[in-house]
């Protein structure tokens, strides 16, 4: 089955400083993988994907993703954080081979220090 | 942009007792989905539904959790007789069609089991 690990907490970076939020994922297929972020009592948005073709994917709010097979993982970046980026970030990933659930992390929380 | 809207955002209950979860997808979407998350915890699977009917259900979707979509618009989680460990965020999610696409996610109801 399907799984994915966001091993940190919480994510403190200053604002105007690089952003990572890592996400390593395992399954039997080929991975979909997302990024959806929460902020206060909203819904998960979405953020962006990877499906196939460009490792480097660009989403929404100057985020972006890679996806690196080898190391199973698709790291959440962003190269300049704003105040306005704290938030709950989810990754998740569909295993291509037969079943349509997302399979999320637990989530991580960035805080974003002005 | 188009959203799923969930009622109660809050709901508090008495263990043993019949909760309904609502949720009203978006208007054009095929599948729909339940999730939760416990606090602290992983979002999780719980039930997916086409066409109606349960198209695929997760381990915790036992004989005491049931969907429906009694009118068209409506997409409902029932728990017949709740414990206390069915306190958690639940969210409602749909979309259109294929398996590479995102999700659209309401902004979840809040169950407290006492």
């Amino acid at each position: 089955a399907q799984s994915v690990a966001q091993p940190e907490d919480q994510v403190n970076v200053a604002e105007g400083n690089p952003l990572t939020v890592k996400c390593t994922y395992s399954v039997s297929g080929n991975p979909y993988l997302f990024w959806y972020v929460q902020y206060p009592n909203r819904g998960l948005q979405f953020l962006l994907k990877y499906i196939t073709g460009d490792n480097l994917v660009k989403g929404s709010y100057g985020f972006e993703a890679e996806f690196n097979k080898s190391q199973t993982s698709f790291h959440l970046k962003k190269p300049s954080a704003l105040v306005s980026d704290s938030a709950l970030y989810f990754c998740a990933v569909r295993d291509t081979n037969g079943n349509n659930r997302l399979a999320f992390g637990k989530g991580n929380q960035v805080v974003v220090i002005p | 942009e188009p959203e799923v809207t969930q009622t109660p955002s809050h709901q508090v209950t008495q263990m043993g007792q019949e909760v309904i979860l609502r949720c009203v997808p978006i208007s054009n979407h095929l599948y729909f989905y339940w999730y939760r998350q416990i606090l602290g915890q992983k979002v999780e699977f719980l039930v997916s539904f086409y066409n109606n009917e349960i198209s695929e259900k997760s381990e915790i979707f036992d004989d005491q959790f049931s969907v429906e979509r009694p009118d068209g618009s409506n997409f409902t989680l029932k728990i017949r007789s709740t414990k206390l460990e069915d306190s958690a965020m639940y969210f409602c999610a749909s979309h259109p069609g294929a398996t590479n696409e995102k999700l659209f996610f309401g902004s979840g109801t809040q169950l407290s089991v006492l």
